[in-house]
């Protein structure tokens, strides 16, 4: 069974550029997270998907990021204009919908490591 | 407000012996708990879980002991291998939502 695939690993930018990150879950998995880790923190959620709609994007700083999940598959997570403490790891996750046995286990990508000049 | 607490940042033990990690939280709501594993570049791995109706759940070299009362939770991993070095993170959730909130990690080095 073929991991969470992110892209990409690594991304250097100025601060107020613009940056994407991408990301393909689990095949058959309702249920998608994106979460930022700042260095010596916890990862930190900023928004869940089910399916293709939106069910918990209450810390997503709106005013500059933003994320879409088409056709409720692939995801992409966008920050617009960027600020220095922008700069973590940006992890996907992924998990089976709910009232699936393992609904509360979700499965990590690599994560994309950004840094904010 | 940090709802899931790991209070040492660090943690060294020699190979063979016991790694206890700690973990406590604040939110009485928390009714699953679970462990994961991050090595360097890599994203977190599930390590092992439990549900608040437990206070022990074993999976090989894993023990996780759930303290409902005291609201902490512990792994426990015998015997410690040096593959084992990396940092573990407690994460909480609850009110069948799927969100998870994490702890800070501890950084657990095996020494040979």
């Amino acid at each position: 069974e073929a991991g969470v695939a992110q892209s990409p690993r690594y991304k250097i930018i100025e601060k107020r550029q613009s940056v994407a990150f991408w990301c393909n879950p689990i095949s058959g998995h309702a249920t998608l997270y994106w979460y930022q880790q700042i260095l010596g923190q916890g990862p930190k959620l900023l928004i869940q998907f089910q399916n293709n709609g939106v069910v918990d994007d209450s810390q997503l700083p709106k005013d500059r990021f933003s994320a879409e999940r088409l056709k409720g598959v692939d995801s992409t997570l966008k920050i617009q204009p960027a600020k220095l403490e922008d700069s973590a790891v940006y992890l996907c996750a992924s998990s089976e919908g709910p009232g699936t046995a393992s609904y509360n286990e979700q499965f990590f990508g690599p994560g994309t490591r950004l840094t904010v000049l | 407000d940090q709802q899931v607490k790991q209070n040492s940042p660090s943690l060294s033990v020699q190979e063979g012996r016991i790694s206890i990690l700690n973990c406590d939280y604040t939110n009485s709501m928390f009714d699953y708990f679970l462990w994961y594993k991050k090595y360097p570049a890599e994203g977190p791995t599930f390590l092992i879980s439990i549900s608040s109706i437990k206070d022990k759940n074993e999976d090989g070299r894993f023990t996780v002991f759930l303290n409902k009362s005291a609201k902490h939770l512990s792994l426990h991993i015998v015997p410690s291998q040096p593959g084992d070095s990396a940092v573990y993170f407690c994460a909480a959730s609850g009110q069948g939502a799927q969100k998870l909130v994490f702890g800070q990690g501890t950084r657990l080095t095996i020494n040979p």
